[in-house]
């Protein structure tokens, strides 16, 4: 079975400060690593993914995302927070063994930038 | 505009009386999945298809039940609404291959009295 940690239910950050937002997964063949954002009273946007390759993924918005296998992390990061980055994250996992094709995400993670 | 829709937006019922929560897609995508979201628990999927009439259950599909008779439709369908299948809804797809990030519609509140 597969599944995602977002151990922090609220993250706190001032603007202008560098943010990380916490993911940690398990699958039992090699993952597939999504980052979606979601703003109030809005569906899901997808920020980014790991599939293969470098380590480091860069996506929408200035945000970025450390693959880390030894760690089963996939921490959500950048470097300088603005207040509209508030909003409610969530990281997903997909095995991308065998043709699965369930997709687990975490429980989410709510970000609040302070002016 | 590539977009996920669905329908109605928001929905208030009593138990008991069916209902269906339409999703639509208009970019020709083979896979579409619903999901449910609670407060604490995250997004949980409670059914996906991998194309027209190629359906499977999810991690939560009790009480919950879906057709996939044309690519671009996901029906979301609840013969017997419960109070505890109030939440919100979301529809999403993506094109084959599991790699490909998913596109969600702007979400469906149901809430069931």
């Amino acid at each position: 079975a597969q599944s995602v940690a977002q151990p922090e239910d609220q993250v706190n950050v001032a603007e202008g400060n560098p943010l990380t937002v916490k993911c940690t997964y398990s699958v039992s063949g090699n993952p597939y690593l999504f980052w979606y954002v979601q703003y109030p009273n809005r569906g899901l946007q997808f920020l980014l993914k790991y599939i293969t390759g470098d380590n480091l993924v860069k996506g929408s918005y200035g945000f970025e995302a450390e693959f880390n296998k030894s760690q089963t992390s996939f921490h959500l990061k950048k470097p300088s927070a603005l207040v509209s980055d508030s909003a409610l994250y969530f990281c997903a996992v997909r095995d991308n063994s065998g043709g699965y094709q369930k997709v687990t995400f975490g429980t989410g993670t709510k970000l609040q930038v302070i002016p | 505009e590539a977009q996920v829709t669905q329908n109605p937006r928001y929905l208030i019922t009593v138990t008991g009386k069916k209902l269906t929560v339409t999703c639509s897609q208009n970019m020709n995508h083979e896979y579409m999945s619903w999901y449910r979201q609670d407060p604490g628990l995250g997004l949980r999927q409670i059914y996906y298809s991998m194309n027209v009439e190629v359906t499977d259950k999810g991690d939560v599909p009790e009480g919950y039940k879906v057709s996939r008779k044309e690519k671009r439709n996901f029906p979301l369908i609840l013969e017997s609404p419960s109070p505890n299948q109030t939440s919100l809804y979301f529809c999403a797809s993506r094109p084959q291959g599991a790699g490909y990030e998913q596109y969600f519609g702007p979400g469906t509140r149901l809430t069931v009295t």
